[in-house]
């Protein structure tokens, strides 16, 4: 697609239940990125994809949280058993590679998930 | 572990004048990304700056990387409304695979 692609857009769910988040990168971008920006903060770093493999799961915040991707297209955000905390927005990104430096490891984000946990 | 810190936090500036931003790395900066967020929306790619001594420009926002490589500045001549929103500035982590963040930089502009 033209763009790294979110949905939903947004999700209101109820405490304890589980939810879905979909993310469709840039067609060709073999690295694939998940974060969490809290309201008013920063970008939190969860987990990133070199095509469908995740070397670095520390950045999740426990094992309620699990993502997966298939091949080099879209990924799934798991959140398991939602808690009041994980009310946030979930943005996505991709790059052309995972490799450090250069344009090719130029991130370019979806619009994110809006999550709220009542 | 390397961390971005942006200066200052938020800024409210009358539409027309000129401002910028910093960010300062722990280490040494081996790759500097700057983006812009609007409320709801996503990161917006603006520039990235690698080499020390490097600027960069779009349109009226100009980008620095200092020579020792550890900050960078983002500055925006003769600021409008359209200027206004979130800017984050982003680094490859030493090692590599991974981009750290800073907090950000909430801009106002007034007309």
């Amino acid at each position: 697609g033209a763009g790294v692609s979110q949905s939903p857009s947004n999700k209101v769910t109820e405490k304890g239940k589980d939810v879905e988040l979909r993310c469709d990168p840039i067609s060709g971008h073999t690295a694939l990125y998940w974060y969490r920006q809290r309201l008013g903060q920063g970008l939190e770093f969860l987990i990133y994809f070199q095509g469908n493999s995740a070397p670095d799961k520390s950045g999740l915040p426990s094992d309620r949280f699990s993502a997966e991707r298939t091949g080099e297209s879209v990924s799934t955000l798991t959140i398991q058993r939602t808690q009041q905390e994980d009310s946030a927005v979930y943005l996505c990104a991709s790059s052309l590679s995972w490799l450090a430096g250069g344009h090719r490891n130029i991130q370019y984000f979806g619009a994110g998930t809006r999550l709220s946990v009542l | 572990s390397q961390e971005l810190e942006q200066s200052p936090q938020s800024l409210i500036v009358q539409e027309g004048k000129n401002l910028t931003i910093n960010c300062t790395s722990s280490k040494t900066l081996y790759g500097l990304y700057w983006y812009k967020q609007k409320y709801g929306e996503g990161l917006i790619f603006l520039m990235m700056l690698q080499k020390g001594g490097e600027e960069k420009s779009h349109e009226k926002i100009t980008a620095k990387l200092d020579e020792k490589k550890q900050q960078s500045s983002l500055h925006i001549t003769a600021s409008q409304p359209s200027h206004a929103g979130i800017y984050l500035c982003g680094a490859d982590n030493t090692g590599g695979f991974k981009t750290i963040f800073g907090a950000g930089t909430r801009l106002f502009v007034k007309a």
